[in-house]
């Protein structure tokens, strides 16, 4: 257990429909950060929180949101699903904005498969 | 878009030997950082190497950075059956963004 929980381990839904992955850093850690995993395109960077305010934003599509409350705790909302948002999801938390010596910790990620 | 590539894509490789994979990144960085993933699993931090840092050790890896080529290598040292997995390379870049590479896959046969 890396202690970032990702929740739910799987999802499955139909194209058209919106889901929330949710993430809980470690204990400690401000900075959350989502990654998409695909075959074709690879570990794709989403979206960065630190300490509840947006700090950097990558190929993260005008569908998908993301927000990390008070409690540190974030979600990833994607709405108007394709065929083509089937992947893994990913979260990782680091103490600040930036990897320490031990780099950022993963979840062990939420599959989403679109149908 | 990713920032880095690596090779090469797959690696087999008996148990005992050593494997090297390489990776290229693009921009201004922090530091880098290698990671493992086990098939369809989270990906775990194995190594970290900073801007300013030219070489460094953990157990059996060892990674060097070159940043006048932008260029980053991974060796293991001595496989095991346990070393099979994909690796990747990320970069810290300066804007907050850790950028990985499309990963080396490993295989290391008994």
């Amino acid at each position: 257990d890396s202690g970032v929980t990702q929740t739910p381990k799987h999802l499955i839904t139909a194209t058209g429909q919106r889901v929330t992955l949710r993430c809980s850093p470690r204990s400690g850690d401000l900075s959350v950060y989502w990654y998409q995993q695909s075959l074709d395109q690879g570990l794709q960077f989403l979206i960065q929180y630190y300490n509840g305010e947006e700090r950097a934003k990558g190929n993260i599509l005008e569908r998908f949101s993301a927000q990390q409350f008070p409690d540190l705790h974030s979600e990833l909302n994607l709405s108007s699903l394709e065929l083509g948002d089937s992947a893994l999801y990913f979260c990782a938390s680091s103490t600040r904005g930036q990897a320490g010596s031990y780099g950022y910790t993963f979840g062990s990620g939420t599959r989403l498969t679109v149908v | 878009s990713q920032q880095g590539e690596e090779d090469p894509q797959a690696l087999s490789i008996q148990e005992g030997e050593n494997a090297t994979m390489n990776c290229s990144y693009k921009t201004s960085i922090n530091n880098l950082q290698w990671y493992r993933q086990n098939s369809g699993r989270g990906l775990v931090h194995l190594i970290l190497i900073r801007s300013n840092e030219r070489e460094k050790h953990s157990g059996r890896l060892r990674v060097t950075l070159d940043t006048s080529k932008k260029s980053s290598s991974l060796l293991i040292t001595a496989s095991r059956a346990a070393d099979t997995a994909s690796y990747f390379c990320a970069s810290d870049m300066v804007d907050y963004k850790l950028s990985f590479g499309a990963g080396t896959t490993v295989t290391v046969r008994a």
